[in-house]
Order: structure tokens, then sequence, then C-alpha cells
């Protein structure tokens, strides 16, 4: 059974663009969650999406959005970068909503942000 | 969800077990205990969850207290490869996410 994945692995964009990160979860999995976690800091929560809702946010402006799709997958856009948006993003994909299951992460994307 | 608070580091030889403890003394009743860890720039793995009942899995072995006050992880025969930050984390499951303190950092040694 294939993991997360996560594309691209790694991005390079400029201050002011904006970034697109992707997320397929475990096939079968309908929740899908997005981490940021920059240098030398924990991984923090972004967002939480299930059955195309977003179902929580964490403390983050609003130029860090997604969406979900119907087959589950999601997208985590960035936009206005700034240069502590450099991290690694990660996603994880959980079975069922209700919060309790099971998070499997991905490998991450790094962005980085000149 | 309840706070953790683990060891900033520690040390094991390899061969042995490594024994990573974790404090969560003002968990709920209802609140799991998760186990993760992250092997260098990588998206963290789980390992193991329980509530009450020690559990073990072919990963590793979680041994919570009776007042379910901490919990420790066993990793029967640490390797080279087993050197990672550990995380504990106590989740209720409310809000879906979880919450990750600084964790544990353990490094194998030969």
């Amino acid at each position: 059974e294939a993991g997360v994945t996560q594309s691209p692995t790694h991005l390079i964009k400029t201050r002011g663009q904006q970034a697109t990160l992707r997320c397929s979860p475990i096939s079968g999995h309908t929740s899908v969650y997005w981490y940021q976690q920059a240098l030398g800091l924990g991984l923090q929560f972004l967002l939480w999406y299930d059955e195309g809702e977003e179902r929580n946010r964490g403390n983050f402006p609003p130029r860090f959005s997604g969406r979900q799709f119907p087959n589950y997958s999601s997208e985590l856009n960035v936009n206005a970068l700034e240069l502590e948006d450099s991290a690694l993003y990660l996603c994880a994909s959980s079975s069922r909503t209700g919060g309790l299951e099971t998070q499997y992460f991905g490998p991450g994307t790094r962005l980085l942000v000149l | 969800d309840a706070k953790t608070t683990q060891p900033t580091s520690m040390d094991c030889a390899e061969g042995r077990a490594a024994n990573l403890p974790c404090n969560h003394s003002t968990i709920s009743g209802n609140e799991y205990v998760y186990w993760y860890r992250q092997i260098h720039s990588q998206g963290p793995q789980y390992i193991i969850h329980g509530l009450k009942n020690n559990e073990t899995n072919e990963m590793a072995s979680l041994i919570i207290t009776e007042d379910r006050k901490s919990s420790t992880l066993i990793l029967p025969h640490a390797t080279l490869r087993d050197t990672a930050v550990y995380y504990c984390i106590a989740r209720g499951g409310s809000q879906g996410n979880l919450i990750f303190g600084k964790g544990t950092k353990l490094s194998v040694k030969p």
C-alpha cells in the first residue's frame, strides 16, 4: 500500500511569489493535515481538511490556505511568500473524521524562499 | 490536549533497550498517548499509541502507568537506524491535529 505522497520534494521561490504544495493521502483516507516545520522549530499545525471541508486551522495568517479535492488529495497555497516561510511542509492523512484516527505522514516538501 | 514533558536527549548503546520516558500528569481520561519519531528531516513516523493498557507492536512497546500520568516507550534492541527525535503526544482528538513538543533526541551509539 502506497503511503502519503507529496510534491514537489523541493521548491525554491522568491519573496512575494506564491507557492503550491500538493499531497496525496493513503488510499481510503479522507482526512488531510498540513504542518510546518521551520528550521530549529517544532512541527506547527496549519490546516485540517476532511471530506472536502476545512475542519480546523492553526495560528497562521490567511495567506496560508488550501483545499481538498473530491479524490481527497489536497493543495496548500502560500501567497505573498516571506523569508520566514522557508520550512519543511508536511502532509499527513488519516482514515476517518472525528480526529482520533492515527495520522501517517508524507516525506514533506522543502520550501526555500529567497 | 494535555501537555507532555520529555528529556531533551538520551544516549543508548546499539543492541541495548532504549527506554524513553514521557510525563503527562494532566492527561484526561479520553486522551490517548501517541508516539512518533522523526529521523533527520524526514516526515514523522508513527510508532505506537495506547489509552491505559500496555501495547506492543513490531516496532516498540508502550508502558503506561496505572495512574496514566506517565509512560515509557521501549525499543527492545536499538540499532543505529533508531537514532531520531521521539515525540510523545497526549491526544484527545477534538481538534484533529497533533500537538508536537520538542521531543527527545535519541542517539544510538555503536
